[in-house]
C-alpha cells in the first residue's frame, strides 16, 4: 500500500515568510508525528497527535511553529514568520498504534520536505 | 543528559563482509528501541526493532542485540552489499516519542 507521502518536497523561502507543509499519513494510523532533520544529524522529536488530539508539542522550537491535524488524517505543519535557522527537513511519521504503550510500536517516515529559508 | 548515541560516525565495509554499527543509550528505562536506514534524501526506513525483555532478534539478514546491562544496542548486517550503503540510526522510545542519535554512515567497497 501507500506509504507516509509530504509535500512538497523542497520549499525555498526568504527570511521573514509563512510555509506550510503537508503530511498524508498512512491510512487508518491513529498516530502521527514530526520530526526536524537538521544536516549531519538524526531527527529531532517535534509534535505528537492521537488522531485529531495534538498530545504533545513540546519539540516546537518557538511559537512560529504550529501543527494541525484536524480530520485526525492529513497533518499540517506551519512555520511563521520564518528564519534561516529553520532550514532542514521536516519529516512526517505515522503509526498503527497509540503511542506510548507498552508494546511494539513502528513509525513509518515520509520522504520529508526540505526547507531552505534564504 | 540522557541521549542515544551511536559508537563511530562512519563505517567502511567491503561487500560480501558483515558490518556491525553500535550504539549506546543512558536512558535505562526505555522499553523499545528501533533500527532505521536512510538513504541521502529519503526518509529513514524501518530496519528492526525490539523491545527490552529480549536480547536479541532477527531478520533477513539483520539481527539486533540489546545488552540491557551495559545499556548498548547494535545491528549485524550479513553479506553487505552496496544497497546497504546508507546512514544507519538508532532510536530509543521514550514514552510515546523516538529519540535518534546522530547515526552511522556505512560505506560497502565493491
Amino acid at each position: 500500500g501507500a506509504g507516509v507521502s509530504q509535500s512538497p518536497r523542497y520549499k525555498v523561502a526568504k527570511r521573514g515568510q509563512d510555509v506550510a507543509l503537508r503530511c498524508d499519513p498512512i491510512s487508518g494510523h491513529v498516530s502521527l508525528f514530526w520530526y526536524q532533520q537538521a544536516l549531519g544529524q538524526g531527527p529531532e522529536f517535534l509534535t505528537y497527535f492521537q488522531n485529531e488530539a495534538q498530545l504533545d508539542k513540546s519539540g516546537l522550537p518557538s511559537d512560529r511553529f504550529f501543527a494541525e491535524r484536524p480530520e485526525g488524517s492529513v497533518s499540517t505543519l506551519k512555520i511563521q514568520r520564518t528564519q534561516q535557522e529553520d532550514s532542514a527537513v521536516y519529516l512526517c511519521a505515522s503509526s498503527p498504534r497509540l503511542a506510548g504503550g507498552r508494546g511494539q510500536e513502528t513509525q513509518y517516515f515520509g520522504p520529508g520536505t526540505r526547507l531552505l529559508v534564504l | 543528559g540522557e541521549s542515544v548515541g551511536l559508537h563511530l560516525p562512519t563505517l567502511s565495509v567491503q561487500e560480501g563482509d558483515n558490518s556491525i554499527i553500535n550504539c549506546a543509550y543512558s536512558n535505562s528505562a526505555s522499553d523499545y528501541f528501533i533500527w532505521y536506514k536512510q538513504e541521502s534524501g529519503k526518509g529513514p526506513q524501518f530496519i528492526i526493532d525490539i523491545r527490552s525483555n529480549m536480547d536479541k532478534r532477527q531478520g533477513q539478514r539483520v539481527t539486533v542485540l540489546l545488552n540491557k546491562t551495559v545499556k548498548h544496542l547494535s545491528l549485524q548486517i550479513a553479506a553487505t552489499q552496496p544497497g546497504d550503503s546508507a546512514v544507519y540510526f538508532c532510536a530509543e522510545r521514550r514514552v510515546h516519542k523516538l529519540s535518534f542519535g546522530a547515526g552511522t554512515t556505512v560505506t560497502v567497497r565493491a
